[in-house]
């Protein structure tokens, strides 16, 4: 079946360490986010990505990075600029104007 | 700015209840609208998906309507059962990539 693989399901960071978060998806869409949530409050925007090679800042995109070489493929680099990097990490994609599909998400924990 | 709102935020129910969840949102100009679950430590779910074409979707116990014009969608659940117990989210697409909108969700519990 199709989807989207988020990995690893909970990751630790330590202070001043990058950290990087997979997400793998094999739905053929070509547009990938990445957003943040936190409790209490909506899904926030990272990164979104519209096709290889190319992508763009969300609403909150200070103190993360991501690359986009593949099309399957769009990897968040949590790094040591996001000060409160604690937070419940969401991949998404979809294709035009069509629905959402996200992963599993990732749990990520300063230490 | 597209602002959608999911009120109540929390919701409790006992089970064999048909009950309705509410959004509203703010710029009428959507092109679709997304109902979601979350379980807990999860990812979202889709549940359903209306186009801004459409008035309504359904699927099994679960239909979504959509008023564009008042700025509200519901998702209404039929004979409620423990399993549906998740928090339900919704989210307004108003175009492009990063015009989507979520709510901050409805925390269903339907007790046994």
């Amino acid at each position: 079946d199709g989807g989207i693989t988020q990995s690893p399901k909970y990751l630790f960071r330590k202070e001043g360490q990058n950290v990087t978060l997979s997400c793998e998806q094999n739905l053929n869409h070509d547009a990938m986010y990445w957003y943040r949530q936190d409790p209490g409050q909506g899904l926030r925007l990272i990164y979104y990505s519209q096709i290889v090679n190319d992508f763009q800042k969300g609403d909150i995109a200070e103190g993360y990075s991501v690359s986009r070489e593949k099309k399957e493929s769009f990897p968040l680099t949590v790094t040591s600029a996001q000060k409160n990097p604690t937070a419940f990490y969401l991949c998404a994609s979809n294709r035009g104007d069509y629905g959402y599909t996200f992963g599993s998400g990732t749990r990520l924990t300063v230490v | 700015k597209q602002e959608v709102t999911q009120i109540p935020a929390a919701l409790s129910v006992p089970e064999g209840e048909n009950l309705v969840l509410n959004c509203s949102f703010t710029d009428s100009a959507i092109y679709n609208l997304q109902w979601f679950r979350q379980d807990p430590g999860k990812g979202l779910t889709s549940l359903l998906l209306i186009q801004s074409s459409q008035r309504e979707q359904t699927s099994g116990r679960l239909n979504a309507s959509l008023d564009k014009s008042s700025g509200r969608s519901t998702l209404y659940i039929a004979a409620s059962q423990p399993g549906d117990s998740a928090t339900y989210l919704c989210a307004a697409n108003s175009g492009g990539y990063q015009k989507v909108t979520f709510g901050t969700g409805t925390k269903l519990q339907v007790i046994p």
